[in-house]
């Protein structure tokens, strides 16, 4: 079936670096862009980041703009999140994220379960 | 980006309706065609459950319905049912290849 599976989170220190991974199958990987969305313990969900599906062009909010990267590799049906700097308010469960274009305009129709990112001293 | 406007919580008897607002400007919900709903419950991933305003993915009972009128749109549960307890985002595009969601809004079934 159709799924996206994150991997890589879990405690780092401030200013530290962690890198996330998601793992697709069920779908052709390469004809979909892929977002990242966080949420906050209790709070709500936050666009972070966005790749197309053919990896040329990245987008971020000004939240992790030159903070986090982007990146796919096709081959492998995988995308990753680098996040350097990190801050404690980066700490989140952390989505990747299918963007349904071209069937579903606009929205994200795929979603894994998400990994904890917890940044704290 | 600032996160489109959301009621926190709504509330329903069983069998009625309830109508969640999401309000943004003219530079997100206002200015495309774009808005999209998303379901979660407790400990879970979200769900999609409407898309380009009131359009449906497959699956989804037809209780839920979206509508948009200038800057706020509007996600109707119909027949609430014990399982449509949750939270519920809206999201919009805001140009720029950037997204923005909802405030979230928690529905109880009385």
């Amino acid at each position: 079936q159709v799924q996206l599976v994150e991997s890589g989170g879990g405690v780092v220190q401030p200013g530290r670096s962690l890198r996330l991974s998601c793992a697709a199958s069920g779908f052709t990987f390469s004809s979909y862009g892929i977002h990242w969305v966080r949420q906050a313990p209790g709070k709500g969900l936050e666009w972070v980041a966005n790749i197309w599906d053919d990896g040329r062009n990245k987008y971020y909010a000004d939240s992790v703009k030159g903070r986090f990267t982007i990146s796919r590799d096709n081959s492998k049906n995988t995308l990753y999140l680098q996040m350097n700097s990190l801050r404690v308010e980066d700490t989140a469960v952390y989505f990747c994220v299918r963007d349904g274009h071209p069937e579903i305009q606009y929205a994200f129709d795929i979603w894994g379960q998400g990994t904890m990112v917890t940044v704290s001293s | 980006q600032s996160a489109l406007t959301q009621p926190p919580s709504a509330s329903g008897s069983p069998g009625q309706s309830v109508t969640i607002s999401c309000t943004g400007t003219s530079s997100d919900v206002g200015g495309y065609n774009s808005v999209s709903w998303y379901q979660q419950h407790p400990g879970k991933a979200p769900k999609l459950m409407i898309y380009e305003v009131n359009k449906r993915p497959s699956g989804v009972p037809d209780r839920f319905s979206g509508s948009k009128s200038g800057n706020t749109a509007s996600l109707t549960v119909s027949g609430l049912q014990a399982e449509d307890e949750a939270d519920y985002y809206c999201s919009s595009y805001a140009g720029s290849n950037k997204w923005v969601f909802g405030t979230g809004t928690k529905v109880t079934v009385l």
